[in-house]
């Protein structure tokens, strides 16, 4: 799977939108962009996730460069409950065996919002 | 709840000692994980298995053994554990197959402490 690389840590006000972007350069044409987050001893959580085209559900956008070398995970109204480890994840959807089934963390980005 | 369901939540464990990582999942999945978070560290994955077969041994130690007994359960079986073997573990499952790009499902996790 793809490498990606994130910004260690980031800060938001509350209320406003939090912009986490990650990249992922060497993505293959078959690799999807997946966003997960971990808030604080629990385990992660599954936000979103894309191949080409910008998605977008109750919890974030994701946006997804022309060249999907980049992308970019929108709170649009991030919270105080939003703080939280968020990693960006690109993987294979594959068949039921080898080893494209894995999902491999990174370090991610520490989102911090504060008041 | 996010339908997988880890027990017991916390465990300490003496170096001597032999004890069990339960995980359930309630979401009909085919496929279920076991992962290591070391503090500070990024998640390890540990152990895949697929349909009841393991695929993937991340060349963990043997004082850590898997079972799956079913596709809905998944044991961690420890014993002569190590200090540095503390962490949070966590379960995950998915539905795997060929076009399928659902993410992964986590669990709470087991804190575990070895002392």
């Amino acid at each position: 799977d793809a490498k990606t690389t994130q910004p260690t840590s980031m800060d938001c006000a509350e209320g406003r939108a939090a912009n986490l972007p990650c990249n992922h350069s060497t993505i293959s044409g078959n690799e999807y962009v997946y966003w997960y987050r971990q808030i604080h001893s629990q385990g992660p959580q599954y936000i979103i996730h894309g191949l080409k085209n910008n998605e977008t559900n109750e919890m974030a956008s994701l946006i997804i460069t022309e060249d999907r070398k980049s992308s970019t995970l929108i709170l649009p109204h991030a919270t105080l409950r939003d703080t939280a480890v968020y990693y960006c994840i690109v993987r294979v959807a594959t068949g039921l065996t080898g080893g494209g089934n894995k999902l491999t963390f990174g370090t991610g980005t520490q989102l911090k919002v504060e008041l | 709840e996010t339908g997988v369901t880890q027990t017991p939540r916390h465990l300490v464990m003496g170096m001597t000692n032999k004890k069990s990582l339960k995980c359930e999942q309630h979401l009909g999945h085919n496929a279920m994980y076991w992962y290591k978070q070391s503090a500070k560290k990024p998640l390890e994955l540990m152990f895949v298995y697929s349909l009841e077969e393991r695929v993937e041994n991340n060349s963990v130690p043997s004082r850590f053994s898997p079972e799956c007994p079913n596709s809905s359960h998944l044991f961690l079986h420890l014993h002569t554990l190590q200090p540095e073997d503390s962490a949070l573990y966590l379960c995950a499952s998915s539905q795997e197959g060929r076009g399928t790009t659902l993410g992964y499902t986590f669990g709470s996790g087991t804190r575990l402490t070895v002392v």
